[in-house]
């Protein structure tokens, strides 16, 4: 088991440009979740996937934000237009639901993104 | 509405001393799930422990301990006789049942300085 991966690790940018990101989750997990962390501050909920299904979405994520999960094994974040104010730690987790019980959320290593 | 509170910003001690890390937390859920989560300098959440709201036990893992009581919402996390490799920050998150998408709702984090 290798793992939740994410990449790249370290993205820097202009404002303006568009950005995507990428994370693999554990293998055989079948929910998918996007966070966002700024300084200081604890992981915000930004969206999660059950497979390929985008389940819901935070009022955190603005229109320009887009994320996928095609066939419910990796998933990318797109951030078209950036802005200063998008520049945070994105950190991918997955988990494994059945019947309703929750499991553990397990975190990749984030991607640190700066927008200049 | 669901809220964590960490009060504890920053805490620092002398190795081999025992620390207490507070969490308080908040949610009208009857069913919830509770987190502690370190984050060291690389940046990745690395889980710790998980509690469900019915089991109320105390639970012992080597140095680290963790105590749940409903009765004052909260769910501290103390390490025993520190090492200098605890240091980093920590953060409580709950998890509420009733939301389908079990997201979780971090703290603002307690960050640990163990001084060798």
């Amino acid at each position: 088991d290798t793992g939740v991966s994410q990449d790249p690790r370290h993205k820097i940018t202009k404002r303006g440009q568009n950005v995507t990101f990428r994370c693999d989750p554990i293998s055989e997990h079948n929910r998918l979740y996007w966070y966002r962390q700024t300084l200081g501050q604890g992981p915000e909920f930004l969206t999660y996937f059950q497979n390929e299904a985008q389940l819901e979405k935070s009022r955190l994520l603005s229109n320009r934000f887009s994320a996928e999960r095609p066939k419910g094994s990796f998933s990318t974040l797109e951030i078209q237009r950036t802005e200063q104010g998008d520049s945070a730690m994105y950190l991918c987790a997955s988990s494994s639901i059945s019947g309703g019980q929750q499991e553990t959320q397990y975190f990749g290593p984030g991607t640190r993104l700066l927008v200049l | 509405a669901q809220k964590v509170t960490q009060a504890q910003t920053e805490i620092s001690v002398v190795e081999k001393e025992d620390v207490t890390l507070d969490c308080v937390y908040e949610t009208r859920d009857t069913t919830y799930y509770l987190f502690w989560y370190k984050q060291p300098p690389s940046g990745e959440l690395v889980f710790l422990i998980r509690r469900n709201s019915f089991d109320e036990q105390n639970e012992i893992s080597g140095r680290y301990s963790w105590n749940f009581q409903k009765s004052t919402s909260s769910f501290n996390f103390t390490i025993t006789a520190s090492q200098v490799v605890d240091s980093a920050v920590y953060f409580c998150a709950l998890s509420e049942a009733q939301t389908g998408a079990n997201n979780l709702f971090f703290g603002t984090g307690t960050r640990l300085t163990v001084i060798p």
